[in-house]
């Protein structure tokens, strides 16, 4: 088990409502990222929030939108969503947001159906 | 032409055999990451490089940052060892930090 806490694990929305997703960080960890799998593909790197500012984000419009607590917690928020937002978003936190710092420690995952 | 390139897609072995899973890459990094995940999503982060070669039980990876290649190792593969192996490169751009994933392998460890 790495710590690192989301939820809700299952969600069901339809297209045009908004959805927020919660990661709670491991203890210690100042660095949150976020990312999206789609069904058999990939993950895709949406953002990373260190020390409450974004610090990097991937090719993901402005409707995807991020928050990171005092307490390192983070928040991803969708808005206007759409049918391919359906996919598991991931949270991982890491101690630093570098190379030298940043290994790992991932979430089990949101799994969010769009109908 | 994807930043991260894995080989090969898929993979079945033999219970017991050496298996290599390779990554290519394009852009400058500071890091490169193994990961593993089990069918139900779930992520474990196995290594994290930056240089040389690390070893982990089974499980050993190396990287070449002057060929900008990775390749991760498992002896003695075990049905347990099914799972995808992803790889995925962290480097600085324009955006700022950002991690790049290969589109992963998927391994079959028959017995």
């Amino acid at each position: 088990e790495t710590g690192v806490t989301q939820s809700p694990t299952h969600l069901i929305k339809t297209r045009g409502q908004q959805v927020t997703l919660r990661c709670s960080s491991q203890s210690g960890h100042n660095t949150v990222s976020w990312y999206q799998q789609a069904l058999g593909q990939g993950p895709q790197f949406i953002f990373q929030y260190y020390r409450e500012e974004e610090n990097g984000r991937g090719n993901f419009p402005p409707r995807f939108s991020g928050l990171q607590f005092p307490n390192y917690s983070s928040e991803l928020n969708v808005n206007a969503l759409e049918l391919d937002d359906s996919a598991l978003y991931l949270c991982a936190s890491s101690l630093g947001p570098g190379g030298h710092t940043g290994e790992l420690f991932f979430g089990e995952g949101s799994r969010l159906t769009v109908l | 032409k994807n930043e991260v390139e894995q080989s090969p897609q898929n993979l079945t072995a033999q219970e017991g055999e050496f298996i290599t899973i390779n990554c290519s890459y394009s852009v400058g990094i500071s890091a490169l990451h193994w990961l593993q995940q089990h069918p139900g999503g779930g992520i474990v982060s196995l290594f994290m490089l930056s240089s040389g070669k690390k070893k982990h039980g089974r499980l050993i990876a190396t990287i070449n940052i002057q060929e900008k290649h990775s390749s991760l190792h498992i002896t003695a593969s075990h049905p347990r060892d099914s799972a995808v192996y992803i790889c995925a490169v962290r480097s600085r751009g324009v955006g700022g930090n950002k991690l790049v994933f290969g589109a992963g392998t998927i391994l079959r460890v028959k017995s």
